[in-house]
């Protein structure tokens, strides 16, 4: 296995247009979560999935954020009409199991994205 | 909601010498505890985590202290080498989701 891969590493787009990343997690984790880190900051909650439910959406950032796993295994996050203001890493990681191990999560590289 | 602090945002220790960062939270209800560390263009590595019903967990140069009743927590590394220069985040879990300090970047001189 080679970890958390997210693709593309770097994505430079016009403001108003639509993104979407991928994440692909190790292949035995059932958690799946997405980040976001601004710089100066450490990474920010922004949703996670069990297998293919989405448990937690509430902190996404808005209404232009969404997030799918349509198969539990990779999952897809898309920003609609992007603004300036989500200039950012995208980050996405994985765990095993329902409960935080002692292991924590395995980040991948992330997803820098640039919007001007 | 800044729930982990991580009030230093830089230190700079020379090769040999003891590293100490410190982590604040105010949610009582977390109940793991880790430190991660992150390589510019790499996402964070997980480095060493604790339960809140412990008080102190080592692995190698690596330990993290926890006080519960100051809601603090620090990672010690001794001895600092070159290579453990990067950011180092702490974080806090209450099994939902993750919460992140700031971040410091620490810096070993040779």
């Amino acid at each position: 296995d080679t970890g958390v891969s997210q693709d593309p590493r770097h994505k430079i787009t016009k403001r108003g247009q639509n993104v979407t990343f991928r994440c692909d997690p190790i292949s035995e984790h059932n958690r799946l979560y997405w980040y976001r880190q601004t710089l100066g900051q450490g990474p920010e909650f922004l949703t996670y999935f069990q297998n293919e439910a989405q448990l937690e959406k509430s902190r996404l950032l808005s209404d232009r954020f969404s997030a799918e796993r349509p198969k539990g295994s990779f999952s897809t996050l898309e920003i609609q009409r992007t603004e300036q203001g989500d200039s950012a890493m995208y980050l996405c990681a994985s765990s095993r199991g329902g409960l935080i191990s002692n292991y924590g999560y395995t980040f991948g590289s992330g997803t820098r994205l640039t919007v001007v | 909601d800044q729930q982990v602090k991580q009030n230093s945002p830089s230190l700079s220790v020379q090769e040999g010498r003891i590293s100490i960062l410190n982590c604040d939270y105010t949610n009582s209800m977390f109940d793991y505890f880790l430190w991660y560390k992150k390589y510019p263009a790499e996402g964070p590595t997980f480095l060493i985590s604790i339960s809140s019903i412990k008080d102190k967990n080592e692995d190698g140069r690596f330990t993290v202290f926890l006080n519960k009743s100051a809601k603090h927590l620090s990672l010690h590394i001794v001895p600092s080498q070159p290579g453990d220069s990067a950011v180092y985040f702490c974080a806090a879990s209450d099994n939902n989701d993750m919460r992140f300090g700031a971040g410091t970047r620490l810096t070993v001189k040779p």
